[in-house]
């Protein structure tokens, strides 16, 4: 099994919504990431959880904010969100994070997030 | 500035044609991956190259790492519009703990 899924698919919240987006893989992976892609881009890193510990953290915003509740699951909390942050969040994992050599990272179908 | 160049950025081909999409850059790499992603889709990992001048074939669709593991080129033959979608190689930079994706390649193959 080498699926991670994702919830929603699609959202659409206004500027003062709190929400927040899941990610759920199985496969004993102990490292999940989340990115955003805008469209016609590639996706873009924003935060990389190691053994349910964040290591990395690409200068996101603070209404931006991620949780990993276990090894399992990873959630990014939503809040005070603007338009410019419409965009498709891909969660990722890989079966560890540090250090990469030759980890293969899988992805999620994403939440398409769109700010009204 | 792109750590990972892929061109063309754009390819629209006739059903039957081969192509080949490149991935450049001046970094070396520890694997390379290529994923495809259709739209509102994520990203689905097709390959891992590790070494320098590996080559992997995959149905269709052949991959090779460049022996100095700076490149990568994915050739498809005979394409077919189940083709159709966005390409993207990633590469992993030694001792860095995320992936560095390439600018993509959006192939159109039309029927």
């Amino acid at each position: 099994d080498t699926e991670v899924t994702q919830t929603p698919k699609h959202l659409v919240m206004g500027m003062t919504n709190k929400k927040s987006l899941k990610c759920e893989q199985h496969m004993g992976h102990r490292a999940m990431y989340w990115y955003k892609q805008k469209a016609k881009k590639p996706p873009e890193l924003m935060f990389v959880y190691s053994y349910e510990k964040l290591s990395i953290n690409e200068s996101v915003p603070s209404r931006f904010s991620p949780e990993c509740p276990n090894s399992s699951l990873l959630n990014l909390h939503l809040h005070a969100l603007q338009p410019e942050d419409s965009a498709l969040y891909l969660c990722a994992s890989s079966l560890k994070a540090h250090p990469i050599l030759i980890e293969t990272q899988y992805f999620g179908p994403g939440t398409r997030l769109l700010v009204l | 500035t792109q750590l990972l160049e892929q061109s063309p950025q754009f390819l629209s081909i006739q059903e039957g044609e081969n192509l080949t999409v490149y991935c450049n850059s001046s970094s070396v790499f520890s694997s390379l991956q290529w994923y495809r992603q259709e739209p509102g889709e994520g990203p689905v990992l097709l390959v891992t190259v590790v070494t320098g001048g590996e080559v992997k074939k995959l149905k269709r669709l052949t991959f090779q790492f460049g022996d100095a593991r700076k490149d990568s080129s994915l050739h498809i033959t005979a394409a077919q519009p189940g083709d159709t979608g966005l390409y993207l190689c990633a590469g992993v930079v030694p001792g860095a703990n995320n992936l560095f994706f390439g600018t993509g390649t959006r192939l159109t193959v039309i029927p």
